[in-house]
This record gives structure tokens, sequence and C-alpha cells, in this order.
């Protein structure tokens, strides 16, 4: 079982839904982050957080430290949102982060 | 414009032949990571750096050779011993561990 689970892998929706990934993990963590990976290629860090809510813009990021689990929000969904959504947790034990396999989100016009 | 860049964008080389992907950043950051990227999977850590002329081994370093000999720099060999070179190559920064990483735009390598 890998240690940062990200559901669901793909998500397809229509403009201007609520969109809610999810990421579980299960080893003790001083910080997670939400990244977006573009169709391109390139990487954006979106949030770090170890613990609460942040908001940029329409995007929402939360955790639970106790239930070791994190949400990303995505309000009023755009066409431009998509792009692989991605996880990554510093555990505890050493500073290598462990990255979660992505969220492929698509948004139609 | 602070940042990174890789280069190049797309690499092609012949089995057998080492290869070498440029890094380079100018935001002052001391650590600097190279990530490979497989199609469907996460990114697994190759080599990272703390320090100018300090590296360490990440998880898939085998067939793989850096070096840090300045601060800006961080370039990745891709060694004819590396069984499946065939990938996306990412580059990261960030202050220290504890601080979110840049990520350069990526070199897409292809073996043929």
């Amino acid at each position: 079982k890998n240690e940062v689970e990200q559901s669901p892998q793909n998500l397809t929706a229509q403009e201007g839904e609520f969109i809610t990934i999810n990421c579980s993990y299960s080893v003790g963590i001083s910080a997670l982050h939400w990244l977006q990976q573009h169709p391109g290629g390139g990487i954006v860090s979106l949030f770090m957080l170890s613990s609460g809510k942040k908001k940029h813009g329409r995007l929402i990021a939360t955790i639970n430290i106790q239930e070791k689990h994190s949400s990303l929000h995505i309000t009023a969904s755009h066409p431009r949102d998509s792009a692989v959504y991605i996880c990554a947790v510093n555990p505890d034990s050493n500073y290598q982060l462990i990255w979660g396999a992505g969220t492929k989100l698509i948004i139609k016009p | 414009d602070g940042g990174i860049t890789q280069s190049p964008k797309y690499l092609f080389r012949k089995e057998g032949q080492n290869v070498t992907l440029s890094c380079e950043q100018n935001l002052n950051h001391d650590a600097m990571y190279w990530y490979r990227q497989d199609p469907g999977q996460g990114l697994r850590l190759i080599y990272y750096s703390q320090i100018v002329n300090d590296f360490q081994k990440g998880d898939i370093a085998e067939g793989y050779s850096v070096s840090r000999e300045k601060k800006e720099s961080f370039p990745l060999t891709v060694t004819s011993a590396q069984k499946n070179p065939t990938a996306f190559y990412l580059c990261a920064s960030n202050r220290d561990f504890y601080n979110e990483q840049f990520f350069g735009p990526g070199t897409r390598l292809t073996v043929l």
C-alpha cells in the first residue's frame, strides 16, 4: 500500500462544478503539499500546509492531521484548471517528500 | 525573473550513450533535487543536494550521477548503466528541505 493515496485517479467535470480531490497518508508528517502539473509537464506548488485551511483564489486546501487526510477544492471550475493535481507529504522521519500518483482533472466547457 | 531552467526540453539518445541534463537556478536556494516521472506514476527521487559539493542518493540513483560544484547548478548524467532511461526528468530546488519546492520545466529523454 502506498504511503500517500489520492482519489480519484481521474476526474471529468463540467465547467462551473465544485471539485474535490482527496489525499490520504499513513505516516506522521510535518507538512503536506498540493502541486499542479500542466499538460506540458511543468509543476507549480499550490499550497503547503500543516494544519487547518488555506485559500488562494478559487482553490482551497484543508488538512485534518488526526484523520491523516487532506482535500483540495476548486470552486467555479474552468477548463484552464485541467491538469494533474499532486499531493506530497514531508514525513516526520526524514526530509524526503513522499509523492502521491496524482489526480488527472479534465474540465469540459 | 528568478526561476529554474532545464535544458534541453527534448533529448534523444542512442543506447549505450551517456547524456547530461542541465539544471540551473537563480533563486539562491541551497537544496536541489532530480526526479524521474514515468506515465501514470508519482515522482521518484534520483538524487538531492543540500549544499555545494555534497549530494545524496535518492530512491532510484542506480545508473545516474550528479555533481554540485556551484550553488546554481546541479547537472544529472544518465549513464549507459541505466536500463530504462526513457522518462520525464524534473529538477527542483528549495531554500531548505522544509519549504515548498520550485520546479523546472522538465526534460523529456527518449532512448532510441
